[in-house]
């Protein structure tokens, strides 16, 4: 099973960001996301497909729907400048990652 | 607060093992599956291995099986990885992971593992 993500997506300040994930049916499945920031340690932001852990902002969203999960960042700030990670919850896969340029 | 502490990190040399430790503080360790995550330089994460609660059940990447040996310590709240057949394609920052409601919530800062002669 595989899950496929863009390699990069870039943003402007204050707009919208999409990154998808892709995979068989994934919506039968619960999709979390990670960001990660260089030299640190993956942090979750997403979990159960649209969920969002204890101090993650608001502008972080996602949905789930056939074949494809989303994470949304509206109104992007410069710090959300990082790569992207999906994972399914019962298969242990991770996307390829996604950086995302904020410019 | 949480804590996940990786440490027994270092350079091996081909064919050489290496076990890596993961000391775990602010739950309740026991109640948890655990992960590890482990990730080359410059590269994404790639899932390694896991194991349930009680240590009953462990499941591994096809890459690793066989070589490596995921185990834990319920008492001392530690979870390990013994690596052993190691090769240059195992050089990579292993993360340890806590499994909560379906996605890893709580990662710590990596033991980075350097597979070179």
């Amino acid at each position: 099973y595989e899950l496929t993500q863009p390699p990069s997506v870039s943003v402007s300040p204050g707009q919208t960001a999409s990154i998808t994930c892709s995979g068989n049916n994934l919506s039968d499945r619960y999709a979390a996301w990670y960001q990660q920031k260089p030299g640190q340690s993956p942090i979750l932001i997403i979990y159960q497909d649209n969920k969002r852990p204890s101090g993650i902002p608001e502008r972080f969203s996602g949905s789930n729907s056939g074949n494809t999960a989303t994470l949304t960042i509206s109104g992007t700030q410069v710090i959300d400048e990082a790569d992207y990670y999906c994972q399914a919850w019962d298969i242990s896969v991770f996307g390829g990652g996604t950086r995302l340029t904020v410019l | 607060e949480v804590q996940l502490v990786e440490s027994g990190g270092g350079l091996v040399q081909p064919g050489g093992s290496l076990r890596i430790s993961c000391a775990a503080s602010g739950f309740t360790f026991r109640n948890h599956w655990m992960h590890w995550v482990r990730q080359a330089p410059g590269k994404g994460l790639v899932w390694v291995s896991q194991v349930n609660s009680d240590q009953s059940s462990s499941k591994y990447a096809d890459s690793v099986k066989g070589r490596f040996t995921i185990s834990r310590d319920n008492v001392k709240n530690t979870l390990f990885l013994q690596m052993n057949s190691l090769t240059v394609e195992d050089t990579a920052r292993y993360f340890c992971a806590r499994f909560h409601m379906g996605a890893l919530d709580y990662w710590g800062q990596g033991a980075l593992v350097t597979v070179s002669s």
